[in-house]
């Protein structure tokens, strides 16, 4: 079975910084996908970014990017230009096609940004 | 922007009630999920379809909670009788999925319920 560790369980930054939250994770297959969502506390889940096994290049979008190290099964999130409005929960996720694409997520990490 | 629709938002209910929660997953998705957040185990699979056929329940107390797609437009999660052990987010999320490609999954806003 998968797991995902997040070993950060709070983070703070102040505004304006960047900030890196940590991800592993653990398995035997050589295609499947990983994710970061966001969690505010309103409670949606939103996906923030998703990254393919296979590609080499790691995903970006605007602000947020990942460091996505295939052989050392990791798969952090760097926020560039912390905003407030980027306080939530941020969860790794991973899912492999084969089996159902099903979404494993880890325990979480709470960003706390400030002033 | 297309939207997994869930209801309750809220739900409070005594302990042996029946509590049925809804979903309503973005049109054209051929997967649905039930996720479960608590504090204490954080998000946990309870079940999932592919073309409203279900893949895999055992994330779900078998005695209690079912799970069912009637079509394509509703996913329910059915809980009877309900326990103070089941207050918890419950989550609806559905995508496009296949064999050898996945993307993201869109999440509802979640059912907050609360057995007392």
């Amino acid at each position: 079975a998968q797991t995902v560790t997040q070993s950060q369980p709070e983070m703070s930054v102040q505004e304006a910084e960047t900030v890196t939250l940590s991800c592993t994770y653990d398995t035997s297959e050589s295609n499947y996908y990983l994710f970061w969502y966001k969690q505010p506390p309103s409670r949606q889940m939103i996906l923030v970014i998703r990254q393919e096994a296979y590609k080499q290049q790691n995903a970006t979008e605007n602000r947020f990017s990942v460091n996505f190290q295939k052989a050392a099964k990791s798969f952090s999130l760097k926020i560039s230009d912390s905003q407030l409005g980027d306080t939530a929960m941020y969860f790794c996720a991973f899912m492999k096609p084969r089996g159902g694409n099903k979404l494993t997520f880890g325990t979480g990490t709470q960003l706390k940004v400030e002033l | 922007d297309a939207r997994v629709t869930q209801t309750p938002r809220h739900k409070v209910t005594e302990m042996g009630q029946e509590v049925t929660m809804r979903c309503q997953p973005i049109l054209g998705h051929n997967t649905v999920f039930w996720y479960r957040q608590t504090m204490m185990q954080g998000l946990e699979l309870l079940a999932y379809f592919r073309n409203r056929a279900p893949l895999d329940d055992s994330g779900m107390p078998k005695d209690r909670f079912s799970a069912e797609m009637p079509d394509a437009t509703l996913a329910t999660l059915k809980i009877q009788p309900s326990e103070p052990r089941d207050s918890a987010v419950y989550f609806c999320a559905s995508g496009l999925a296949t064999p050898t490609v996945a993307y993201g999954y869109t999440f509802g806003s979640g059912t907050r319920l609360t057995v007392v």
